[in-house]
């Protein structure tokens, strides 16, 4: 199956330090990237979309500026915290999309990054 | 916005049952549902998805029913077994676009 890689695993970091998050599709092209965030029991809160080669489109809420996304090929993206608070703590996970015309799963999840800032 | 929601928190199962877990969501133009699992600090794992054409889906163990006319989902785990705690979210979606999870639903095996 298409196996989505991230890495840090999990980043402990300063108040006000910059933390980049890579997000890989091993085995496949990915057409498109999402990036979520995920409190402690809480579900999953898409962040942004992101398309190789154009800029990322951001929910509501989430401030771009504060949450680069790179999608430079199709098999890497990547999310920058800047400036990272504490209240940036949480767990950040990606998906890659490949395009499918069956019922079948579609978007494969990276394992997610734990990022914990002091 | 619409959300997808799940009607209980926790459930717990003696090993062995069937479980059920149940979902509602009220965006009537999703054609397409998921069903993954979570285990502790890792990233959503696909379990079983069902387009809006269909009212049931079997896999493994595990078979989805939807039920457009109230709206509902549901997934439910044959012979519920300890590897099988985690949390459940159901998730929707109108096509290839993004996925809109709903809260999740922790479901705890007893041996």
């Amino acid at each position: 199956g298409a196996v989505v890689s991230q890495h840090p695993s999990w980043v402990i970091c300063k108040s006000g330090t910059s933390v980049k998050i890579e997000c890989r599709s091993l085995d496949f092209q990915a057409t498109t990237m999402f990036w979520y965030r995920q409190f402690p029991k809480q579900s999953l809160m898409l962040m942004a979309t992101s398309n190789e080669g154009s800029k990322a489109t951001y929910e509501q809420g989430v401030e771009k500026d504060k949450f680069l996304i790179n999608h430079a090929s199709l098999t890497l993206s990547t999310l920058t915290v800047t400036s990272a608070h504490p209240e940036d703590s949480s767990f950040y996970i990606c998906s890659a999309e490949i395009f499918s015309t069956s019922v079948q799963e579609t978007q494969y999840f990276g394992p997610g990054t734990r990022l914990l800032v002091l | 916005g619409e959300n997808v929601g799940l009607h209980l928190p926790t459930l717990s199962v003696q090993e062995g049952d069937n479980s059920i877990i149940n979902c509602a969501y009220s965006n009537s133009a999703s054609d397409y549902f998921i069903w993954y699992k979570q285990e502790s600090g890792k990233g959503p794992q696909f379990i079983i998805d069902i387009r809006s054409n269909m009212d049931k889906r079997q896999g493994q163990r595990v078979t989805v029913l939807l039920n457009k006319t109230v709206k509902h989902l549901s997934l439910q785990i044959a012979a519920t077994q300890p590897g099988d705690s985690a949390v459940y979210f159901c998730a929707e979606t109108g096509g290839y676009q993004k996925v809109t999870f709903g809260i999740g639903t922790k479901l705890q095996v007893i041996p």
